[in-house]
């Protein structure tokens, strides 16, 4: 089975502070994503990437980046952290080779990230 | 560009009783079509999915959904559920590539016994 881990499941960080959110995959897909979940908003494509060193903005990049330097690890990157950023944080993952319409998304367990 | 509408926030239902949970979805593109759970403290995980075909698709754990062009809505149904479906569910369209989603607002659904 394909697994997502995302190294933490709670996360409390102040304002202005820098975040790392870190995800890594065992399945050697090509494909990983960063969404943002919230109440009654679903689920938000914050940044993606289709290869190793490779990133593209989704519908809500303001306030994070992201780094891909190896295939297997994905990490999402709040420059400045903000109580607006207070949210639950889930990675995924799949191959490139199908897309999503053969493959699913494969989820992480999600981080909670409370910004104070 | 997609969209997608959940009609309902939550959906409260007794056990063995059936339900379903709706989804509406707008694009100017043929779509995919798809379901996710999200159990409590968990990823989500497929359900069912439309690609194509026979507009009634079957999924895990005993649900359908039904594809209907004409009114752009994808509903998911169960004819009686368990405790264990408490979950929250989410609608999702795919772009034309196929190779990214769009979710809606999700549903809870709480199943009482």
């Amino acid at each position: 089975d394909v697994k997502v881990t995302q190294s933490s499941r709670y996360l409390v960080k102040r304002t202005g502070e820098k975040v790392f959110l870190e995800c890594v995959q065992d399945m050697d897909h090509e494909n990983m994503f960063w969404y943002r979940q919230d109440p009654g908003l679903g689920l938000r494509l914050i940044y993606f990437s289709y290869d190793v060193k490779m990133k593209e903005k989704g519908d809500i990049p303001e306030g994070y980046s992201v780094s891909r330097e190896k295939k297997e690890r994905f990490s999402l990157i709040l420059e400045s952290a903000s109580t607006n950023q207070t949210s639950m944080y889930l990675c995924a993952s799949s191959p490139s080779d199908r897309g999503l319409v053969n493959s699913p998304l494969h989820f992480g367990n999600g981080t909670r990230l409370t910004v104070t | 560009a997609q969209s997608v509408t959940q009609l309902d926030s939550q959906v409260p239902v007794f056990e063995e009783a059936p339900v379903e949970l709706r989804c509406n979805y707008s694009s100017s593109v043929s779509v995919y079509l798809f379901w996710y759970v999200q159990y409590p403290n968990q990823g989500l995980q497929l359900l069912l999915k439309y690609l194509s075909g026979s507009t009634l698709v079957k999924g895990i754990n005993g649900f359908e959904a039904e594809f209907n062009k004409s009114q752009t809505s994808f509903h998911l149904r169960k004819p009686s559920v368990h405790i264990s479906d408490t979950a929250e569910y989410f609608c999702a369209v795919s772009n034309n590539a196929g190779n990214m989603l769009t979710f809606g607002g999700g549903t809870r659904l709480m199943v009482k016994p």
